[in-house]
């Protein structure tokens, strides 16, 4: 079945280094592709998204990039901010589009100190 | 727009009481999906509802957990004879009828004692 891995955390970084968080994937068909961001005591907010190979999502300085060849989908961001501390999780869903239910990585905490 | 609304936010039950999560999805969304997270893991897929019917529910425990989403009214998560594990965050999604991006609520994170 549908599965994905995600590197295990946690992160720890200080303020405007680089941020990379590794996710691959193992799915029938084709996926679309999502990273969602969970802050203390919050729900989860979709962060970017792409549904297709080669796709690249892109919001608030975050960037993903859908690779089929490697089956990775790994979350870069150029300067962190202490605002970014939250846990990432990647996910997965078997319809091309989106929202079918949701195949989660066990997520990654960042933590980013000023 | 509301978003997503679940309550309670926060729920402490005995074991073997009955603990009832509730969801209002956002205007106009038909889909439902319900979620559980457990301490230091990623979010498991429970149950897909739209109105009146249940369309995966592969994720669910067989016995215990039921989940309706009735014409009028919120969507339900019923645990009948909770247990230590079912002390969880339980999160609810839904989404608009054509599939697209689905949006979380806050969730209600349960404690059995």
């Amino acid at each position: 079945g549908n599965s994905v891995t995600q590197m295990e955390g946690p992160v720890t970084l200080s303020e405007e280094a680089f941020l990379t968080i590794n996710c691959t994937y193992t799915a029938t068909g084709y996926p679309s592709l999502f990273w969602y961001v969970q802050y203390p005591g919050e729900g989860l907010q979709l962060l970017l998204k792409a549904t297709k190979a080669d796709d690249k999502g892109s919001n608030k300085g975050f960037e993903a990039t859908y690779r089929k060849e490697t089956t990775s989908f790994h979350l870069e961001k150029g300067s962190v901010q202490v605002s970014d501390s939250a846990v990432y999780f990647c996910a997965l869903s078997g319809a091309q589009g989106g929202s079918e239910k949701l195949v989660f990585g066990k997520g990654t905490k960042l933590t980013v100190n000023p | 727009n509301a978003g997503v609304m679940q309550n309670p936010r926060h729920l402490v039950r005995r074991r073997g009481q009955e603990a009832r999560l509730r969801c209002s999805p956002m205007k106009g969304h038909s889909h439902v999906y319900w979620y559980r997270q457990l301490p230091e893991e990623g979010l498991k897929f429970m149950v897909y509802l739209q109105k009146e019917n249940i369309i995966d529910e592969s994720g669910m425990p067989k016995e215990r957990f039921s989940a309706e989403f009735p014409k009028e009214g919120p969507s339900i998560l019923r645990i009948q004879q909770v247990v230590r594990g079912d002390s969880a965050a339980y999160f609810c999604a839904s989404s608009p009828p054509r599939n697209t991006e689905a949006f979380f609520g806050q969730g209600t994170r349960l404690t059995v004692v």
